[in-house]
């Protein structure tokens, strides 16, 4: 089974529409991302959280929103999705070795492909 | 303070050699790379450390220049299977918080 899943895997929604977007991770990591891709501006990062309690905006915070309803679960929430959110997210998870700075390495989902019309 | 990656594409002949650049205008404490298969999620392959040695994924190796702020990606003898988009990666602290952020990528294309 795979330690990182995003449901759905493809989603063709209308503009002004609602979706939420569910990442869950059985790697008992605190730290999760959601990232989107498009073409030529590689991964940019929408929203972190480093705990449960914790949730931090990333460099295309607007637009989005996130919950993190536990420790393996981690949401993304488009509240009024327009054309120009078009694209491939990601959901990442991360274990961060204390003492170790900067030896962070994340471990991808599979990504959702989103369409808004 | 997203680093900076080149080139932006490469095609090679299967066994010829590619280096991939990745640089940045902040001190450098690590450097990530990742590769992206094609509609494949990315995968992690190494972390070069400040002060630590020149690592290796199987026959792809990089260094670390803390000096330059700079790291280079060396695929040698290179594989079809080495085709995809690769992505250095940096950590960087903003408002107390480290997150890492990815350069926009180097797609390597492979030719038999």
């Amino acid at each position: 089974d795979a330690d990182v899943t995003q449901t759905p895997r493809n989603r063709i929604t209308k503009t002004g529409k609602r979706i939420m977007l569910e990442c869950s991770q059985t790697k008992g990591h605190d730290r999760m991302y959601w990232y989107r891709q498009d073409p030529g501006l590689g991964l940019r990062l929408i929203y972190y959280s480093f705990d449960v309690k914790d949730i931090n905006k990333g460099e295309i915070s607007d637009g989005y929103s996130v919950s993190r309803q536990a420790q393996a679960k981690f949401s993304l929430s488009l509240e009024s999705a327009i054309p120009n959110q078009t694209a491939l997210y990601f959901c990442a998870t991360s274990d961060f070795p204390p003492g170790l700075a900067g030896s962070e390495t994340q471990y991808f989902g599979p990504g959702t492909r989103l369409l808004v019309l | 303070q997203q680093p900076v990656q080149s080139p932006q594409a490469v095609i090679l002949r299967e066994g010829e050699d590619a280096v991939i650049n990745c640089s940045s205008s902040k001190a450098l404490y690590s450097v990530h790379w990742y590769r992206q298969k094609h509609g494949e999620a990315p995968v992690f392959l190494m972390i070069l450390l400040k002060g630590g040695e020149q690592m290796r994924h199987e026959k792809i190796s990089a260094s670390f220049n803390e000096k330059k702020q700079q790291s280079s990606l060396y695929l040698t003898a290179s594989q079809l299977s080495y085709s995809g988009t690769y992505f250095c990666g940096q950590i960087i602290t903003q408002g107390g918080s480290e997150k890492l952020v990815f350069g926009k990528g180097t797609k390597l294309t492979v030719n038999p």
